[in-house]
C-alpha cells in the first residue's frame, strides 16, 4: 500500500509568491497533520485534521498560512505571501484512529524561498 | 502539559559498538504511546515502534531493542553492533492515547557511526 505522498518534493520560490504543498494521506487514515522542521526549532506542529475537520491549528505561525482537506484522500498547505523564514522541510503525516496513534510521514516537502 | 527529553544531541560511536539512546518523558495522562522514528541523511520520518503505557515489556527487534521504565518514564532505545546505516537523527515521541494531535517530539539524537 502506498504511503503518505508529498508534492512537490522541492519548491524555489521568490518572496511574495503563493505557495501550495499538497498531501495525500494513507488510505483509510482518519487523521492529518501537518509539521515543519527547521534546525533552530525542530519539528514543529502546524495543524491537524480528524476526518477532514481541522482540530488544531494553534501551531500555525501566521495569518499567511493557510490548510484545508476538502476529502479524505487530500490536503493543503498554503502559504501566502511566502517570506524567506518560511524556508523548512514541511512533513504531512497521517494516523489511524484505530492504529495507536501512529503517525506515518511523507518525504517531506523542501521549501526554500529567496 | 507534557514533554520529551532526548539529552544526548549527537553521539558518535564506531561500527559494530553498541549505542544506546535516551529518551525521558512527562505526562499527566494515566495512558499513552511512546514511539521512536528514525530520520536518515535522505530526510524521511520512518516509523520505528510504538510501545503502550500498559506494555512495559522491552521489545527487540533485530539489532534494535527498547527498554521502557514506567518507574523513571523513560524509553530507551539500543542499537547492538551497529552500522554506517544506522546513522541518523533518532526521534523519541509521546502521544495521549485518544489524541494524536498533541503528540510532543523530543529534539532528536544525531547518530554518526563510522566505519
Amino acid at each position: 500500500d502506498a504511503g503518505v505522498i508529498q508534492s512537490p518534493r522541492h519548491e524555489v520560490t521568490e518572496m511574495g509568491q503563493e505557495v501550495t504543498l499538497r498531501c495525500k494521506p494513507i488510505s483509510g487514515h482518519n487523521s492529518l497533520f501537518w509539521y515543519r522542521q527547521t534546525m533552530m526549532r525542530g519539528l514543529e506542529l502546524l495543524i491537524y485534521f480528524n476526518n477532514n475537520v481541522p482540530i488544531d491549528d494553534s501551531g500555525m505561525p501566521e495569518d499567511r498560512f493557510s490548510a484545508k482537506m476538502p476529502n479524505a484522500s487530500f490536503s493543503t498547505l498554503k502559504i501566502q505571501p511566502s517570506e524567506p523564514r518560511d524556508s523548512a522541510v514541511y512533513f504531512c503525516a497521517s494516523s489511524a484512529l484505530a492504529g495507536g496513534q501512529t503517525q506515518y510521514f511523507g518525504p517531506g516537502t523542501r521549501l526554500l524561498v529567496l | 502539559a507534557q514533554k520529551v527529553t532526548q539529552a544526548q544531541t549527537e553521539i558518535s560511536v564506531v561500527e559494530k559498538e553498541d549505542v544506546t539512546l535516551d529518551c525521558v518523558y512527562e505526562t499527566r495522562d494515566t495512558t499513552y504511546y511512546l514511539f521512536w522514528y528514525k530520520q536518515p541523511p535522505s530526510g524521511e520520518l520512518v516509523f520505528l515502534i510504538r510501545r503502550n503505557s500498559f506494555d512495559e515489556q522491552n521489545e527487540i527487534s533485530g539489532r534494535y531493542s527498547w527498554n521502557f521504565q514506567k518507574s523513571t518514564s523513560s524509553f530507551n532505545f539500543t542499537i547492538t553492533a551497529s552500522q554506517v546505516v544506522d546513522s541518523a537523527v533518532y526521534f523519541c515521541a509521546l502521544s495521549p492515547n485518544t489524541n494524536a494531535g498533541k503528540s510532543t517530539f523530543g529534539d532528536g539524537t544525531t547518530l554518526t557511526v563510522k566505519p
